[in-house]
This record gives structure tokens, C-alpha cells and sequence, in this order.
């Protein structure tokens, strides 16, 4: 079985200052893990994946996550947050090894405001 | 590239109709693609996986008499929500995987929902 947790419903942020998104996994063996966001009434967008490697990850719009396989941890951050980033994040993952169609799991999702 | 087009956006209708929802890749072939729905602030549930050229794969609890999926070819599925009911108003999110690649490591490519409203 594979779950993901986002502790926090909602994040504020001023404009300016980091943001972090929190996630934390549980999966057997290996995981994969993704960040997408989400704008109102739209599809998700995909930021970045961990696979293998390095464990801090870049990708768009600035952001960067960090894998941490002791916390089983895959938190999302910025160093400096926009009013343009606010929108709803998820977090997903599945295990390396599993069914072959490739299921993810999200989490429940954060939502991030950024203050001007 | 990896761009995923859903159509409509947006759908109204009455109480016992039927509507049916395109997922269309335009850039890539995907074997699978996935069927989510969603409701206002919560995340994605995942209704079912749609296989090119065999049947979908419904998750528990799922009424696959309900959401008729059909996924002919390797660049478009489509959701069918059969005697709609105002309680299958939703927003329904469809996203597909490349094909041909790795399976395990690719993310999957969203298509932008379709809110559907039943009154």
C-alpha cells in the first residue's frame, strides 16, 4: 500500500519570504514522488519528481523539493514566493515496484496563499 | 510537449442525461490514462484506469454501468456518465502516462477538467 500526508490544509506566506509545502510518504520498498499544483478550475500541472539521485530536486517556476528517505519526507519549497503562486499543491507518489498501469497517490492537497 | 486536451471544459445538463467526456494526448501515445473526480477543495479520486484496446480497471465502489470508459485508440479515452444525476455533478479530471517510455518513472499529464452540473 502507498499514502501520502499533508499535514497542512492551508499555507500563508508573504510575498517574498520561503514557502514550504509539506509531504510525507509511506510506500513499500523505493518511491517516486511528484509535485503538481493546481489553479482554480483547471487540470494539474506537474513541478517536479524524485526518482533516483540527488536528493534536492529542481523544477519549474522555481521551486525545488527535497528528498529525505530517513523522514520519509518530500517537502516543497521557494525561496522567494510570489502572489502568482498561489494555488493548490499536491503531493503524489507511487512505489518503484507495483501494478504496472502506474497508479499514483495524493495527498489532500495544500492550499498556498501568498500575501502581497 | 506532453500536452493532454479534455473537452468540454464545462458542461450543463438535466437530470437523466447522458454526457460524455474526450481526453485526447496531442503530442504523445499513451497506453493509459487515468479517470479522476474531484470535489470542491479535496484532492483527486481516482475512478478508474482506462487501457488502450482492453477494458478499464474501475477502483472499488465505482460503477462502471455509471462511467463508461472507452479508450480506442493510443490518444483518447472517453468518459461516459450514463442517466446523470445531480449528485454526479462533479469536476472530472482526466491525465495520461507516455507510453513507450520507462513505466514507473514518468509523471502523468493532466488535462485541464471538466465541470459537469447536473440540474
Amino acid at each position: 500500500a502507498q499514502s501520502v500526508a499533508q499535514p497542512e490544509d492551508q499555507v500563508n506566506v508573504a510575498e517574498g519570504n520561503p514557502l514550504t509545502v509539506k509531504c510525507t510518504y509511506s510506500v513499500s520498498g523505493n518511491p517516486y514522488l511528484f509535485w503538481y499544483v493546481q489553479y482554480p478550475n483547471r487540470g494539474l500541472q506537474f513541478l517536479l519528481k524524485y526518482i533516483t539521485g540527488d536528493n534536492l530536486v529542481k523544477g519549474s517556476y522555481g521551486f525545488e523539493a527535497e528528498f529525505n528517505k530517513s523522514q520519509t519526507s518530500f517537502h516543497l519549497k521557494k525561496p522567494s514566493a510570489l502572489v502568482s503562486d498561489s494555488a493548490l499543491y499536491f503531493c503524489a507518489v507511487r512505489a518503484q515496484r507495483t501494478d504496472s498501469w502506474g497508479k499514483f497517490q495524493f495527498g489532500a492537497g495544500t492550499q498556498v496563499v501568498v500575501t502581497p | 510537449g506532453a500536452v493532454v486536451s479534455q473537452h468540454p471544459s464545462r458542461v450543463i445538463c438535466k437530470s437523466g442525461t447522458s454526457v460524455k467526456i474526450e481526453c485526447r494526448s496531442l503530442d504523445f501515445q499513451a497506453t493509459t490514462m487515468f479517470w479522476y473526480r474531484q470535489f470542491p477543495k479535496q484532492s483527486l479520486m481516482l475512478m478508474a484506469t482506462s487501457n488502450e484496446g482492453s477494458k478499464a480497471t474501475y477502483e472499488q465502489g465505482v460503477e462502471k454501468d455509471k462511467f463508461l470508459i472507452n479508450h480506442a485508440s493510443l490518444t483518447l479515452s472517453t468518459l461516459t456518465v450514463t442517466s446523470a444525476h445531480p449528485e454526479d455533478s462533479s469536476f472530472y479530471i482526466c491525465s495520461a502516462r507516455p507510453s513507450g517510455q520507462g513505466l514507473s518513472n514518468q509523471p502523468q499529464h493532466f488535462g485541464d477538467g471538466t465541470r459537469l452540473s447536473i440540474l
